[in-house]
């Protein structure tokens, strides 16, 4: 596709359960990032992916949050017993290259709510 | 570790009137800078960046931005904003060595009145 792609859009859940983002970086980028925005607040860095390296989880909240992503391609976001303040927007983004070199590409979002 | 500082949360202008966003940031080595821009029902979209050379960076839409180095600043400007250029405007930097990760400010809300 021609940019980041995200899904789902919107999703509404209770507390406790379980829920899957997904998220589609650009052909070829081989950098790929999630953020959370907080209502009212900035970008918070989740976790890094770089091709086959290990990934930088060093924002992950809680252990209630785990990412995986194989190869360069798609990655999911899993936030396992969601709680209230887990409601946000959930972006990722994409890269050629690691670092500053190349800007990072972002998705729409998911906007998640916890009831 | 890195901070990001935009000191306007709203600030709203009239068309045609100057604009100036400020950005400060805190770390302690060398960095890249970004400003990005949100529309309404948009995605973010990178704005400008700087990553060394001339410390004035031009941008889309007429903006531009000047690293400080001395005031670890990154202020966004633009002449003459118009109606459309209302929106949220994030500034960010990351680490030239090291962590890869964007740290944000809080975001700017401009909204320009017609």
């Amino acid at each position: 596709g021609a940019g980041v792609s995200q899904s789902p859009s919107n999703k509404v859940t209770e507390k406790g359960k379980d829920v899957e983002l997904r998220c589609d970086p650009i052909s070829g980028h081989t950098a790929l990032y999630w953020y959370r925005q907080r209502l009212g607040q900035g970008l918070e860095f989740l976790i890094y992916f770089q091709g086959n390296s290990a990934p930088d989880k060093s924002g992950l909240p809680s252990d209630r949050f785990s990412a995986e992503r194989t190869g360069e391609s798609v990655s999911t976001l899993t936030i396992q017993r969601t709680q209230q303040e887990d409601s946000a927007v959930y972006l990722c983004a994409s890269s050629w290259t690691p670092g500053g070199i190349q800007p990072q590409h972002f998705g729409d979002g998911t906007r998640l709510s916890i009831l | 570790a890195q901070s990001v500082s935009q000191h306007n949360h709203h600030v709203i202008l009239s068309e045609a009137a100057s604009l100036e966003l400020g950005c400060n940031y805190s770390y302690g080595g060398t960095v890249n800078l970004f400003w990005y821009v949100q529309y309404p029902g948009q995605h973010l979209q990178l704005l400008l960046k700087y990553f060394s050379g001339d410390p004035l960076v031009k941008g889309i839409k007429g903006f531009e931005a000047e690293f400080i180095k001395s005031k670890f600043s990154f202020n966004l400007r633009k002449p003459s904003v118009q109606w459309s250029d209302t929106a949220e405007y994030f500034c960010a930097v990351n680490a030239v060595k090291g962590a890869q990760k964007l740290v944000f400010g809080q975001g700017t809300r401009l909204t320009i009145n017609p």
